[in-house]
This record gives structure tokens, sequence and C-alpha cells, in this order.
């Protein structure tokens, strides 16, 4: 089955830093990639569409300058959180679609502290 | 608007129990449900995914069901053991787009 590999699995930061948080599709290529961000206890929000080659689409609400998408490879998205905030705190999830052969993979997630 | 609602938000069950799991959506235009588990801080593992013309797909003691035209889903687990606890999510995928909605997840507990 597809497989996609998430990294860093948690990161503490200073407030004011920026975290990048890497997603690869590890045995598939992936034309687009899914960002998402769970808070406790609650499911899965959409953040943003990465797109391989050119500009990710972001979802109603999600500031595109915080969060930034670079989508340069077919197994390679990276979400960057700029200037981090403590309200950024969150768990960050990438997922990709292989083909529609599986349906939708999901990496293992990222847990960010800004302190 | 397409709307997943999942029922009930939590389920505590004791260990050898046989359950059901429901999702529902608004809009019948799916292109295919699929049903994940998720361990506390961890991702989502996909469970089963059942395509928009297919009835039911089985995983060894899963069995998930698609009703489309009335808008349902269940995922029934047999034989619940511990190793269950989870929460379990069900998202659906339209006709019209890549993206999942989800819903907002069942947490189940198998108690010993």
């Amino acid at each position: 089955g597809a497989v996609v590999s998430q990294h860093p699995s948690w990161v503490i930061c200073k407030s004011g830093t920026s975290v990048k948080i890497e997603c690869r599709s590890l045995d598939f290529q992936a034309t687009t990639m899914f960002w998402y961000r769970q808070f406790p206890k609650q499911s899965l929000m959409l953040m943003a569409t990465s797109n391989e080659g050119s500009k990710a689409t972001y979802e109603q609400g999600v500031e595109k300058d915080k969060f930034l998408i670079n989508h340069a490879s077919l197994t390679l998205s990276t979400l960057t959180v700029t200037s981090a905030h403590p309200e950024d705190s969150s768990f960050y999830i990438c997922s990709a679609n292989d083909r529609d052969l599986y349906g939708y993979t999901f990496g293992s997630g990222t847990r960010l502290t800004v302190v | 608007k397409q709307e997943v609602t999942q029922i009930p938000a939590a389920l505590s069950v004791p260990e050898g129990e046989n359950l059901v799991l429901n999702c529902s959506f608004t809009d019948s235009a799916i292109y295919n449900l699929q049903w994940f588990r998720q361990d506390p801080g961890k991702g989502l593992t996909s469970l089963l995914l059942i395509q928009s013309s297919q009835r039911e797909q089985t995983s060894g003691r899963l069995n998930a069901s698609l009703d489309k035209s009335s808008g349902r889903s269940t995922l029934y687990i047999a034989a619940s053991q511990p190793g269950d606890s989870a929460t379990y999510l069900c998202a659906v995928r339209m006709d019209s787009s890549y993206k999942l909605i989800f819903g907002s997840g069942t947490r189940l507990l198998v108690r010993p």
C-alpha cells in the first residue's frame, strides 16, 4: 500500500521562529497533497491543498503568508509555519492519494508546541 | 454543502462485544467513503475504502457498509478487543473534488 512519511513527529519552538514540516510519499508519486490541522478532541480541519509545481490552494480563513506550502517534487511537500505563536500550537497532518488505489494515506502527524 | 455526522460520539463496551459505528452524510453524490482509525497523538490509519458503486468492504473483523441513497455507512467491529480502543473517523470524497470531508469521530473504549 501507499506510505506517507511525515517529519518531525514533534517540535518545540520559540515564539517568533519558523518551523518546517515535511511530508513525503515513499512509494508513489503524489501530484496533490493535503495539509490538515487538528485541535485536541476534534476532527481534522483541511488547511490547504498542495499542488506539485504550482501554488497551493488554501481553505477559507487560513493565512497563506503564515502557513507556507511548497510542493517542489512529486514526492515532497513542506509546510512552514512562519513567525510561530502559541496559538499555532497544534497537531498537523498531511495526506496524499496514490491514484485512488487505496484512498487517502496519512502521515503520522507533527505535534507543534510554540513556547 | 456536504455534512458528515458520526454517532455515537463516544462508546464504551466490554471486550468481546460486537459493535456498530454509524456515519451519515447529507449529499449522496460521493465518489467514495473511507473509514480511519486514529490513536491518541498519532496520524490516521486507513481501515476500509468503499467506492460509490460498492455496498460493503471487509477486512478481518471489520466490515463497512455503504448505502448511498440513504446517506449512511456503518462500521461493524466483531469480537472487540482492548486494542481496538481508538477514535474512528469516516470521511467522504465527493464526485467533484479531491477533498475529504470528515465526521467528528467516535471515541471507542473496549474494556478488558
